[in-house]
């Protein structure tokens, strides 16, 4: 199958610093990548739909100059955690979608992002 | 935007089939059931989907009943491997290019030795 590839699998970082979290798709073109956190013992919640060459899509409540998504190409788009303070600590997740019509999404293995 | 209900956990006995049941009683026409699993700590990972037709493949089956009002996956001989939550997705159009999956909290399936 599709391999989607996310580094770095955890980070800690102090608190005001920036933190940037790739992901790749290995094998296929991804015209469309998402972003989610996830926080202990809940579901996954969608921050961002990036589509390659054009700005990103934000959910509602999340902050689009605090999350900074670049999908400068078809297979790498980049997630930046900026000023990241305690409360951002979460389990960060991209997916990609190959082509469209597609309908099955290849998931990263995930950021622990732990901010001190 | 159709959302599903499954039981919070389910406990199942190593090389027994696992049958987790999902319902979707408010789903459209033209929406898909899709099921994914999620591992501790690690990404989902894609399972199987379907529209209306049961479908099968080398990692599970699912079963929509004619209504289309509910599924159930089927893991037929699960190991420990297969311990995981798993998750009941109906897919929802956003847009003409973008389409969003709404997660809930899924099953958290335990497979016992």
């Amino acid at each position: 199958g599709a391999v989607v590839s996310q580094h770095p699998s955890r980070v800690i970082c102090k608190s005001g610093t920036s933190v940037k979290i790739e992901c790749r798709s290995l094998d296929f073109q991804a015209t469309t990548m998402f972003w989610y956190r996830q926080f202990p013992k809940q579901s996954l919640m969608l921050m961002a739909t990036s589509n390659e060459g054009s700005k990103a899509t934000y959910e509602q409540g999340v902050e689009k100059d605090k999350f900074l998504i670049n999908h400068a190409s078809l297979t790498l788009s980049t997630l930046t955690v900026t000023s990241a303070h305690p409360e951002d600590s979460s389990f960060y997740i991209c997916s990609a979608r190959r082509g469209n019509g597609n309908e099955k999404l290849f998931f990263g293995s995930g950021t622990q992002l732990s901010v001190l | 935007d159709a959302k599903t209900t499954q039981p919070p956990s389910m406990d199942c006995a190593e090389g027994r089939a696992a049958n987790l049941p999902c319902n979707h009683s408010t789903i459209s026409g033209n929406e898909y059931v899709y099921w994914y699993r999620q591992i501790h700590s690690q990404g989902p990972q894609y399972i199987i989907h379907g529209l209306k037709n049961n479908e099968t493949n080398e990692m599970a089956s699912l079963i929509i009943t004619e209504d289309r009002k509910s599924s159930t996956l089927i893991l037929p001989h699960a190991t420990l491997r297969d311990t995981a939550v798993y998750y009941c997705i109906v897919r929802v159009a956003r847009d003409g290019n973008n389409r969003k999956l709404i997660w809930g909290l899924g099953t958290s399936l335990a497979v016992n030795p």
